[in-house]
């Protein structure tokens, strides 16, 4: 299975700053995905990140809050814009790999914006 | 769009009783069905998975069934252990969507010592 490396690993992030988490996988894969989880709560999707296009956005996410870069099939930047504390949630970089496009999971970044 | 709905979102054993979480989903195109554990403070972590071409599949004492007329998966874990304790996941998705997974609200497990 795909290893999967998240920096940072938490933060606290004061209100109205950005922050940029990085995603980085040991093997090339061709699907990358973000996902959030608030706290308590499922995962739900974000993006998929695109290599070398932009991002494709799930419903009620946007390019200028969560821009995403993919620059090659190994690393994949989710940066959240202008938090505020409902962003306080766990990040989750998530790659498709195999044949059968089975579904792995970095660790997160949890994120407490104050 | 998909819908997956987990049951039951809590869940208190016996250490050495089976458990059993049961998801239902609504996409009759769903053919890929993994289930995930995620423990205080990480990431969710694959336990198993099954496809849509078998009815079920087991990991020692972990195991899937699927009933696809039914549309429905369940995870049984078997010979529970204090370590199983911890939030499981199961999720729905079709080969058209890879990776774009739907995922149940989730079932907090708790074993008993």
């Amino acid at each position: 299975s795909a290893v999967i490396s998240q920096k940072p690993s938490r933060d606290i992030c004061q209100r109205g700053t950005s922050l940029t988490i990085q995603c980085q996988v040991d093997s090339q894969v061709t699907m990358m995905f973000w996902y959030r989880q608030q706290p308590g709560q499922s995962l739900t999707l974000i993006a998929t990140a695109n290599q070398g296009s932009e991002a494709t956005y799930e419903s009620g996410f946007v390019i200028d809050k969560f821009p995403i870069s993919r620059p090659n099939l190994t690393f994949s930047t989710l940066t959240v814009s202008n938090m505020s504390p409902e962003d306080s949630s766990i990040y989750l970089c998530s790659v498709a790999q195999g044949a059968g496009n089975t579904i792995y999971f970095g660790e997160g970044s949890w994120l407490t914006v104050v | 769009g998909e819908n997956v709905e987990q049951h039951p979102s809590t869940l208190s054993v016996q250490e050495g009783d089976s458990a059993v979480i049961k998801c239902t989903y609504s996409d009759s195109a769903s053919n890929y069905f993994p289930w995930y554990k995620q423990e205080l403070g990480k990431g969710p972590q694959l336990i198993i998975d099954i496809r849509s071409n078998v009815g079920e599949k087991k990991d020692q004492r972990i195991a899937v069934t699927l009933n696809k007329t039914a549309k429905h998966f369940s995870l049984h874990i078997t010979e529970t252990q204090p370590e199983d304790s911890a939030v499981y996941f199961c999720a729905a998705t079709t080969n058209t969507n890879a990776g774009k997974s739907t995922f149940g609200d989730g079932t907090t497990l708790t074993v008993k010592p």
